[in-house]
């Protein structure tokens, strides 16, 4: 079955933690993307990886790390630095020959910092 | 101002409705455009996409790009209560980055 993973769907953190988020892809895309959901605000692009070992910040890098050490994973680190951190994340794959408007998105976490 | 705009909704129908989703954008710069639907805490599933202005349509559904009004439009014909999600705008100019839309939610009910 090709698709998106991403565990844990729930995540429970204390504040002042750093907690990580995984994504694996078994369809052999070659950019990983993560976005971030809040009520009312749509999707914001975190970090992006088109190719392996090379990443870019997106619209709201801050507080966020990533790494890409294998083509199928992109994990993402939530840090203490993040001041609102409490979301829906979501991770998404997309094909470098579609022109990267074919994203495809994992079923997210759901990460709650208290 | 958002670069693009999306009624937040919601929007409730009768089941075979025809239900029409709208999104306006100021960068005249985008030119793919797609409509991503997402269930309730599940992640956005993509349905259609086009390539600036003209019509395409995949079974139910229908998306329209008028480039020179910036305005998308997914039609969905004979709704069916299955089809109770958020639907969300998404577009593409140059660049690698896709700018979305804050999503609609659509209720049919039976």
């Amino acid at each position: 079955d090709g698709g998106i993973t991403q565990s844990p769907k729930y995540l429970f953190r204390k504040e002042g933690q750093n907690v990580t988020l995984s994504c694996e892809q078994n369809l052999n895309h070659d950019a990983m993307y993560w976005y971030r959901q809040d009520p009312g605000q749509g999707l914001r692009l975190i970090y992006y990886s088109q190719i392996v070992n090379d990443f870019q910040k997106g619209d709201i890098a801050e507080g966020y790390s990533v790494s890409r050490e294998k083509k199928e994973s992109f994990p993402l680190t939530v840090t203490s630095a993040q001041k609102n951190p409490t979301a829906f994340y979501l991770c998404a794959s997309s094909p470098m020959t579609s022109g990267i408007y074919e994203q495809y998105f994992g079923p997210g976490t759901r990460l709650t910092v208290t | 101002q958002k670069e693009v705009e999306q009624d937040p909704g919601p929007l409730s129908v009768p089941e075979g409705a025809i239900v029409s989703l709208n999104c306006t954008y100021s960068n005249s710069a985008f030119q793919y455009f797609m409509w991503y639907r997402q269930y309730s805490r599940k992640g956005p599933e993509l349905l259609m996409y086009t390539y600036s202005s003209g019509n395409k349509e995949d079974g139910r559904f229908t998306a329209q790009v008028d480039k020179s009004s910036k305005y998308i439009s997914l039609f969905i014909r004979d709704s069916q209560p299955s089809d109770s999600a958020t639907y969300l705008c998404a577009m593409k100019g140059s660049g690698d980055k896709l700018t979305f839309g804050t999503g609609t939610r659509l209720a049919v009910r039976p």
